[in-house]
């Protein structure tokens, strides 16, 4: 089966800090990746996605990054706020084509006032 | 806050018994995808419904069975349930494929 992993279950930054948030992926197949972010009682919200066959792709203030030799995914918030305090997840979709999309178990984000 | 919708928010529901959840997607979406999400854990992909009919499923039973209809809107219907389907069942749809998903707020399942 795919394997979506998280590097640390759980983050906490001070507030103005930049967050790095890890994930490892298994399936060298896979060609599209996201990151949501889920708060408490909410269901997950698109930040970012990008394709296998980019390295990197700037949001406001949220940078994705792949690297395929090594099967990793990473999320950067900017001058990470309290309102960035949530679960986030990453995702794969496995090939291309596929209609469904492997999420990790996530990384809770604390941000510290 | 996306524009897909979910109801009921929560249920409580026995044993053996039966549920529908119904999902009304973003407008110019026409895929709806459905995922189960235990507590703690990420969605796990349950099945996708594009132009009416089921475009792929994941390693759930046939007792979970969905339908589209054609304004693209969705129900997720689940049979004989068991403790273990209690779960935040998430609806998402997108612009066709599997990019970009956007999901509801969810349905919160209690099976006792």
């Amino acid at each position: 089966g795919e394997s979506v992993g998280l590097h640390l279950p759980t983050l906490s930054v001070q507030e103005g800090d930049n967050s790095i948030i890890n994930c490892a992926y298994s399936n060298s197949a896979s060609d599209y990746f996201i990151w949501y972010k889920q708060e408490s009682g909410k269901g997950p919200q698109f930040i970012i996605d990008i394709r296998s066959n980019m390295d990197k792709r700037q949001g406001q203030r949220v940078t994705v990054l792949l690297n395929k030799t090594v099967k990793h995914l990473s999320l950067q918030i900017a001058a990470t706020q309290p309102g960035d305090s949530a679960v986030y997840f990453c995702a794969e979709r496995p090939q291309t084509g596929a209609n469904n999309l492997f999420f990790g178990t996530g990384t809770r984000l604390t941000v510290i006032p | 806050e996306t524009g897909v919708t979910q109801s009921p928010t929560h249920l409580i529901k026995t044993r053996g018994q039966q549920v529908t959840l119904r999902c009304s997607s973003q407008s110019g979406h026409n895929t709806v995808s459905w995922y189960q999400q235990a507590l703690g854990q990420g969605p796990q992909f349950i099945f996708q419904y594009y132009r009416e009919e089921e475009n792929g499923r994941g390693n759930f039973p046939p007792r979970f069975s969905g339908l589209q209809f054609p304004n693209y809107s969705s129900e997720l219907n689940v049979n004989a349930l068991e403790l273990d389907d209690s779960a935040l069942y998430l609806c998402a749809s997108s612009r066709g494929g599997n990019e970009k998903l956007f999901f509801g707020s969810g349905t919160q399942l209690s099976v006792l």
